[in-house]
């Protein structure tokens, strides 16, 4: 089983829609964790950090569940320009982050 | 600079050459991260270095492949007799401190022929 682990999507949705992406780690030791946003061909560049009482920047809203392992990002409103690909990362006690797969996202005119 | 710097942008290499791959973290980051991502994949660990200090070199794919961070500044991966299963864009990313949010570099393109 792989450390992180993202639904790949990908996700085709309307202009003004909402969209969730989860994304689950194995390790329950895990001490914090990320949302990063990739354009084709760029480096992938943070998001939002994901705070145990959950965080909202806007339209991303993002939450954390230790309890089942895992971390949600909510997007409300969608604009065109939030297509990309949506990594999750994950921090191991001793700072060794971890990514999952990636969650590709399209909005539609 | 004020981000993440590496280089060469893009490298083609023969089989079997070695190639070196730089990277510049953001001064004054503590923690430096080396990734590598294949098309349509996420990026894949391959070690971390917390100042000089190597502290996990577990994604390392084989023997061939070796990184440095001497003065706890600048990186090197080293990647020995390329294959071509090397090729893919490697990611360098860098720190301020442990569990801190981590900042890439625009990624070296190695492509082995």
């Amino acid at each position: 089983r792989k450390e992180v682990e993202q639904d790949p999507g990908p996700f085709n949705v309307p202009e003004g829609a909402t969209v969730a992406f989860n994304c689950t780690y194995s390790n329950s030791a895990s001490q914090s964790f990320f949302w990063y946003r990739q354009d084709c061909r760029k480096e992938p560049k943070l998001l939002m950090s994901v705070y145990s009482s959950g965080n909202e920047d806007g339209r991303f809203t993002a939450q954390l569940n230790r309890a089942s392992q895992y971390i949600s990002l909510l997007i409300r409103d969608s604009k065109l320009s939030d297509s990309a690909t949506y990594l999750c990362a994950v921090n191991k006690q001793v700072n060794d982050m971890r990514f999952g797969a990636g969650t590709r996202l399209t909005v539609k005119p | 600079g004020a981000g993440v710097s590496q280089s060469p942008r893009y490298k083609v290499a023969k089989r079997g050459q070695d190639v070196a791959l730089r990277c510049d973290p953001i001064s004054g980051h503590v923690s430096l991260f080396w990734y590598q991502q294949a098309l349509g994949q996420g990026p894949e660990f391959l070690t971390y270095f917390q100042n000089e200090a190597q502290l996990d070199k577990s994604g390392l794919p084989s023997d061939r492949f070796f990184a440095e961070r001497p003065e706890g500044s600048v990186s090197t991966l080293k990647i020995q007799r390329t294959q071509q299963e090397d090729s893919a864009v490697y990611l360098c990313a860098s720190s301020f401190s442990v569990n801190t949010e981590a900042f890439f570099g625009q990624g070296t393109r190695l492509t082995v022929v």
